[in-house]
């Protein structure tokens, strides 16, 4: 089965830019998508194939995907913003939804 | 804008069947994948498996011999139900909908309902 690695916890300073990767064999092919979830709360999508975003969620979240490794970024990072996130795809092989295991965002 | 709500019981004996429905609201259920997706307490999110408007189903290898989906179109709802269930079935199970049409990724989530196995 297809499978998606990131890191368990990535670390940073309000204003400064957070990379969240995902890692998995020719990622690039396929199409990604980002969740944020807050404590307590459902995941939201915030990145919809690849680099696209959902209505009402800030610019300061973009995508890029290619090669083996897909990437979330969030520019100017506040508070709100921490939070576990998770990228996912659609394996064709197995016809499976897939998750990666999460990275929770802390804000130092 | 879709809603999507989960209902059920709250706690399921071990052995027994997990039965939930999702009610959907603001928009067509045709058309669209419809997953099913847990989270054990303190866990990453977990694939159940996904039914389409047409009855169409796929379900995570994992579970498949335990999974049944359905969808009833004339109520707009969905439910799910995995029967002989153990405390590893304990979760938060979410119903969720493609965020587009034809697309298997899920765009739109409900609130979610724990679920907690127990005797």
């Amino acid at each position: 089965s297809y499978v998606l690695t990131q890191p368990p916890s990535v670390s940073v300073s309000p204003g400064e830019t957070a990379k969240i990767t995902c890692g998995g064999n020719n990622i690039g092919s396929k199409s990604v998508h980002w969740f944020q979830q807050k404590t307590g709360q459902a995941p939201v999508q915030v990145i919809y194939l690849d680099n696209s975003r959902p209505s009402g969620i800030p610019e300061r979240f973009s995508g890029s995907n290619s090669g083996n490794t897909a990437t979330l970024s969030i520019n100017w990072v506040e508070d709100g913003d921490e939070a576990d996130y998770y990228c996912q795809v659609w394996d064709s092989n197995s016809d499976h939804v897939v998750f990666g295991g999460g990275t929770k965002l802390t804000v130092l | 804008q879709v809603h999507l709500q989960e209902s059920g019981p709250g706690s399921v004996k071990p052995s027994e069947t997990l039965s939930l429905t999702c009610s959907v609201s603001g928009g067509s259920m045709t058309s669209y994948y419809w997953s099913w997706i847990r989270q054990s307490p303190g866990k990453g999110l977990e694939w159940i498996g996904y039914i389409y408007g047409s009855g169409s189903s796929n379900y995570n290898s994992l579970l498949k011999s335990r999974v049944t989906m359905s969808v009833d179109a004339s109520k707009n709802q969905l439910s799910l139900k995995l029967t002989s269930v153990t405390t590893t079935d304990t979760a938060v199970y979410y119903c969720t909908r493609g965020g587009l049409p034809a697309a298997k990724s899920p765009g739109f989530w409900g609130q979610g309902t724990l679920v907690i196995v127990s005797s």
